[in-house]
């Protein structure tokens, strides 16, 4: 049964910090993994998702990578903002329309 | 496009009573699911759809009914509300299986039932 861990649980980094966030699987036949954020009582938004194709996807300042053999994903976060304040989550895809999701990394950017 | 939209985003429930939480896309998606969402346990798969007609259980189905009689609208129901059923639900949408399965949520529907 594939597990998603994000670690750490919570972060906090002063701004202009270039951040890695983590998030390993322990299925590594995955399709795809997303990436995604979520603010205070607000929904999921979509950043990234990279195909078990790609090594990694890139938008802003925003970079993700995957390693399927090692079973692990990172977000790197360049130049961080006081407003890339948020939680972030992963989740895997693996077969048709089944997702797992990390229990995410709560993610303060200090002004 | 409005994208995946939810109604109501707030409700108070007593408990024993009935509620439909509402979810409509508009992107043509085959797939759509609900979630709850509560502290130190995640998002958790309640009921999902892959067209419509078709519907399924998923990780956390008691308590709650769905049906997809549209390709745009996957109500979510709750029969009987109880305080356990307190939490925040999300709807979420994909296009086809042969698509990245690329997820897109709602904005959430917070439900405390008292």
């Amino acid at each position: 049964k594939q597990e998603v861990t994000q670690i750490p649980a919570a972060l906090s980094v002063p701004e202009g910090e270039n951040l890695v966030l983590n998030c390993s699987f322990t299925d590594s036949a995955i399709y795809n993994l997303q990436w995604f954020r979520q603010d205070p009582g607000k929904g999921l938004t979509s950043l990234l998702l990279i195909q078990s194709s790609q090594r990694e996807q890139t938008s802003g300042r925003l970079n993700a990578s995957l390693d399927k053999s090692s079973g692990r994903s990172t977000l790197y976060i360049a130049a961080s903002q006081p407003g890339d304040s948020a939680t972030y989550l992963c989740a895997t895809i693996t077969g048709t329309y089944k997702y797992i999701f990390g229990t995410g990394t709560r993610l303060k950017v200090l002004a | 496009n409005a994208g995946v939209t939810q109604t109501p985003k707030f409700q108070v429930l007593k408990t024993g009573q009935s509620m439909t939480l509402q979810c409509a896309q508009d992107m043509n998606h085959e797939y759509m699911s609900w979630y709850r969402q509560d502290p130190g346990m995640g998002l958790r798969l309640i009921h999902y759809s892959v067209g419509a007609g078709i519907t399924d259980q998923g990780e956390v189905p008691n308590g709650y009914n769905v049906s997809r009689s549209t390709t745009e609208d996957f109500p979510l129901r709750l029969l009987s509300a109880a305080p356990s059923q307190t939490s925040v639900y999300f709807c979420a949408s994909t296009p086809g299986q042969t698509n990245t399965g690329e997820l897109f949520f709602g904005e959430g529907s917070r439900l405390t039932v008292l």
